[in-house]
């Protein structure tokens, strides 16, 4: 399953598929980028993050991918699992640590 | 490591009543943000604290909405008087470890001004 930038914030994918959150950012001087999850009922979690001056880092499960020409950040889940159903934000570090945020892309699992 | 702490987790109140949100970083962190976040407006940034000095306060409603960070170790979010427009859940997070950037998310508090 796939979501294009933030007017398409659901995303429902079969168990055990890849899933991919796509994120557009506004600012070109932001350094800084972050993904995180947020369960219902809890705060955002750190997922990944990944700097400018990278376009992929890879974590557990999870991948990140970075273009600056088109100012779009993306969220890779491999396998996907019935615990990754939560909403997804992307952030940009925009200044003195200050991250702005994104409104969301709701994932929901289906078994 | 206990994490960043909020209290209360739900606190429903009378419009006009005053609220107070109360915040505990993580130790070691210099960096104190406050959000809200609703449905309609997603996760908005109201302060931010650098070394117990507010830094930017821009996203602060009104002046009903004061925040103050005595020390390292505490942080409070007052509304007075509230309003049923304040009803969201009000998250602390704060950041400044080994990774600057990184913002740690507490619980949140779920405010329901009636």
């Amino acid at each position: 399953g796939e979501s294009v930038g933030l007017h398409l914030p659901t995303l429902s994918v079969q168990e055990g598929d890849n899933s991919i959150i796509n994120c557009a950012y506004s600012n070109s001087a932001s350094d800084y980028f972050i993904w995180y999850k947020q369960e219902s009922g809890k705060g955002p979690q750190f997922i990944i993050d990944i700097r400018s001056n990278m376009d992929k880092r890879q974590g557990q499960r999870v991948t990140v991918l970075l273009n600056k020409t088109v100012k779009h950040l993306s969220l890779q889940i491999a396998a996907t699992q019935p615990g990754d159903s939560a909403v997804y934000f992307c952030a940009e570090n925009t200044s003195d640590y200050k991250l702005s945020f994104g409104a969301g892309t709701t994932v929901t699992v289906r078994a | 490591d206990a994490g960043v702490i909020q209290s209360p987790r739900h606190e429903v109140t009378e419009m006009g009543q005053e609220v107070t949100l109360r915040c505990k970083p993580i130790s070691g962190h210099n960096s104190l943000f406050w959000y809200r976040q609703t449905m309609m407006r997603g996760l908005e940034l109201l302060i931010y604290f650098n070394n117990n000095v507010p830094i930017d306060d821009s996203g602060m409603p009104e002046d009903r909405f004061s925040a103050k960070m005595p020390n390292a170790s505490f942080s409070t979010l007052k509304i007075q008087p509230s309003e049923p427009r304040d009803s969201a859940v009000y998250f602390c997070a704060s950041s400044g470890g080994q990774s600057s950037y990184e913002q740690y998310f507490g619980p949140g508090t779920r405010l329901t001004v009636t």
